[in-house]
């Protein structure tokens, strides 16, 4: 079946830290990726999204790299801010199997501290 | 309006009580979604409707009750609540069907119950 794994948090960091959120994936076909974020108090938001191997999405500073290789859609941020903090949720949509409905990672909770 | 929207964004109710939640997008989506999120779980995908027919229920409990009255509308009728049901629910839209670049979902802002 269809899964997503992501690194267990939560992860602390100084301001302007590098970060990695490792998320790895399940699939037959090729799914479409996503990475959301969860401000506090908020509902879910895309931050970016790649749909086919070796396309990278990014955004407010943030990559994720689709590597078929390695079924794997680590997010990425070269110097983290305090208005970082947030949980960060890997997903994919199966290409395969008709159905609307994306699969979640369990969620990944940063904070970033000045 | 613009997005997704729900209502209320608070409800604190008793386990007697029936309520409803509310769900509008205003993008012209034609699947929505509940989810479930709370503290100790994972998100929980809860009831998916596509083109107003329910197509997927994850095995949720009777005394949650949803209701698609039209694309635009999402409801989810609330009745005899445990304490446990306290959490965030999460409403959300996409356009069913296309390519795999349309299959983002949008999040309205959610709504925080509390059972008592």
């Amino acid at each position: 079946g269809n899964s997503v794994t992501q690194m267990e948090g939560p992860v602390t960091l100084s301001e302007e830290a590098f970060l990695t959120i490792n998320c790895t994936y399940t699939a037959t076909g090729y799914p479409s990726l996503f990475w959301y974020v969860q401000y506090p108090g908020e509902g879910l938001q895309l931050l970016l999204k790649a749909t086919k191997a070796d396309d990278k999405g990014s955004n407010k500073g943030f990559e994720a790299t689709y590597r078929k290789e390695t079924t794997s859609f680590h997010l990425e941020k070269g110097s983290v801010q305090v208005s970082d903090s947030a949980v960060y949720f890997c997903a994919l949509h199966p290409t395969q199997g008709g159905s609307e409905k994306l699969v979640f990672g369990k969620g990944t909770k940063l904070t970033v501290n000045p | 309006e613009t997005g997704v929207t729900q209502t209320p964004r608070h409800l604190v109710m008793g386990m007697t009580n029936k309520k409803s939640l509310k769900c509008e997008q205003h993008l012209g989506h034609n699947a929505m979604y509940w989810y479930k999120q709370s503290a100790k779980k994972p998100l929980e995908l809860m009831f998916v409707y596509n083109f107003k027919e329910q197509t997927e229920n994850n095995s949720v409990p009777s005394r949650f009750s949803p209701e698609c009255p039209n694309s635009s509308h999402l409801f989810l009728h609330l009745h005899t609540l445990q304490p446990e049901d306290s959490a965030l629910y999460l409403c959300a839209s996409s356009q069913a069907g296309g390519s795999a670049r349309l299959s983002e979902q949008f999040f309205g802002p959610g709504t925080r119950l509390t059972v008592l």
